[in-house]
Order: structure tokens, then C-alpha cells, then sequence
């Protein structure tokens, strides 16, 4: 089965311009994620969406950064205008959502893409 | 809040040696926990998770790791490291939704 697809892989951009990255996730996985790895530290949760409405979006800096997911397959993260200190690995990642069985068994287990490397000069 | 604590943001071992990367963890409920690998330009691959079934996990490539409640560690081990095992691992804790990760450990293994 294929993964989980980004593009670019690599983006290098002056502050203030604006960039936009794009995420394709396995096929049949309902829920989609956007992180952010910055140099040094582990991945920090942007936005989550569940089919194409928004589930979590509390850590998303929402007056630069937009996402959607309009037709609850692929997705676009946006930045405008971007900052240096946006300069990281934005990952995205997929899950499929389980049926419930009446006993919940954890989270469901995400997918990475191989992220998108953003460099701000 | 959940969190995890990564103890050493390095490690480096001699090829067929122990491999032991530490982890502790900070939370209110029963955690899930996780292990996750990630190759250069890679993203990040799931070794093995802890759900509340079997303290001690085993997961792909020989990793595995036990969950001490009464030390807070879910630290991960392989017993005979590999070249291949050459990586950035990640212990990550959830409650029933949001990931949140550790800072990372970057293992280089030595010939």
C-alpha cells in the first residue's frame, strides 16, 4: 500500500513570502495530521483533522498559518508571511480510524510522511 | 498535561552492544506510550506502543521495552545493535488523541 505522500520535500523562501505544502494520506485513513519538527526537538501537533472537519487545531498559529482538508482526502498547509523562525520539518500524518468495539484499545496508530523541510532566510 | 522526558539527546554504541535509550513519562491517567524511529529524511515509523495490555512490548527490528509504572520509564532496548539501527528514536505519550513527543535521541552505532 502506498504511504502517506508530501510535496515539496525541500522549500527555501525569503520572510515574509508565503508557501504552501501539500499532503496526501494512505488511502481509507479518516484522520490526517499536521506536525511541526523543529531542529533539535520532537514533532509538535499543528492540526488534526477527521475527514475534512477539524478536530484539534489548538497549537495551530492561526494568524499565519491556515490548513484544510476540503474534501476529506488531501490537505494544504499554508504560512503567510512567513517568519524565520517557521524554518523546521513539517510532517504530515494519517490514521485510520477504528470502528468502536466497545473497548477502547488507544490511539490509532499514525502514519508519517517524509516530511517537507522549510528553510526561512 | 502529558509529557516525556528523553534522557540523553545522544547515545552511541559499539556495534552488537546493548542498546538502551531511556524514557520517562508525566501523566494524570494511564498513558499510552510510544516508540518512534526516524531515518535520515525519513518520516517517522512506529517501533512499538503500550496500550495497558502487556508490560513489557515487543516491537519491530528487535526493539522492545517495558512499561514501570512505579518509575514512570518506558525506556526502549535491543540487546545486539546493528549498523541499520543508526537513527533519531522519539518516545512519545497520548491520552486518547493528541501525540505529544519527546525530544529525540540520536543513536550512532560504531563499528
Amino acid at each position: 500500500e502506498a504511504g502517506v505522500a508530501q510535496s515539496p520535500r525541500y522549500k527555501i523562501i525569503e520572510k515574509r513570502q508565503s508557501v504552501a505544502f501539500w499532503c496526501n494520506p494512505i488511502s481509507g485513513h479518516a484522520t490526517l495530521y499536521w506536525y511541526q519538527q523543529i531542529l533539535g526537538q520532537g514533532p509538535k501537533l499543528l492540526i488534526q483533522f477527521q475527514n475534512n472537519g477539524v478536530v484539534d487545531d489548538s497549537q495551530l498559529p492561526k494568524d499565519r498559518f491556515s490548513a484544510e482538508r476540503l474534501k476529506g482526502v488531501d490537505s494544504t498547509l499554508k504560512i503567510q508571511p512567513a517568519k524565520l523562525e517557521d524554518s523546521a520539518v513539517y510532517l504530515c500524518a494519517s490514521s485510520f480510524s477504528s470502528p468502536g468495539t466497545g473497548r477502547y484499545e488507544g490511539p490509532d496508530t499514525q502514519y508519517f510522511g517524509p516530511g517537507t523541510r522549510l528553510t526561512v532566510l | 498535561a502529558q509529557s516525556v522526558t528523553q534522557l540523553g539527546s545522544h547515545v552511541s554504541v559499539s556495534e552488537g552492544a546493548l542498546v538502551l535509550l531511556r524514557c520517562n513519562y508525566s501523566s494524570s491517567v494511564p498513558p499510552y506510550l510510544f516508540w518512534y524511529v526516524q531515518y535520515p529524511n525519513q518520516g517517522l515509523q512506529l517501533l512499538l506502543k503500550y496500550t495497558s495490555a502487556a508490560t513489557l512490548v515487543k516491537g519491530i527490528n528487535g526493539f522492545e521495552a517495558e512499561f514501570k509504572k512505579s518509575e514512570t520509564s518506558f525506556h526502549l532496548t535491543k540487546p545486539s545493535a546493528h549498523m541499520s539501527d543508526a537513527a533519531e528514536y522519539f518516545c512519545a505519550v497520548s491520552d486518547k488523541s493528541r501525540l505529544s513527543f519527546g525530544a529525540g535521541t540520536t543513536v550512532t552505532v560504531r563499528a
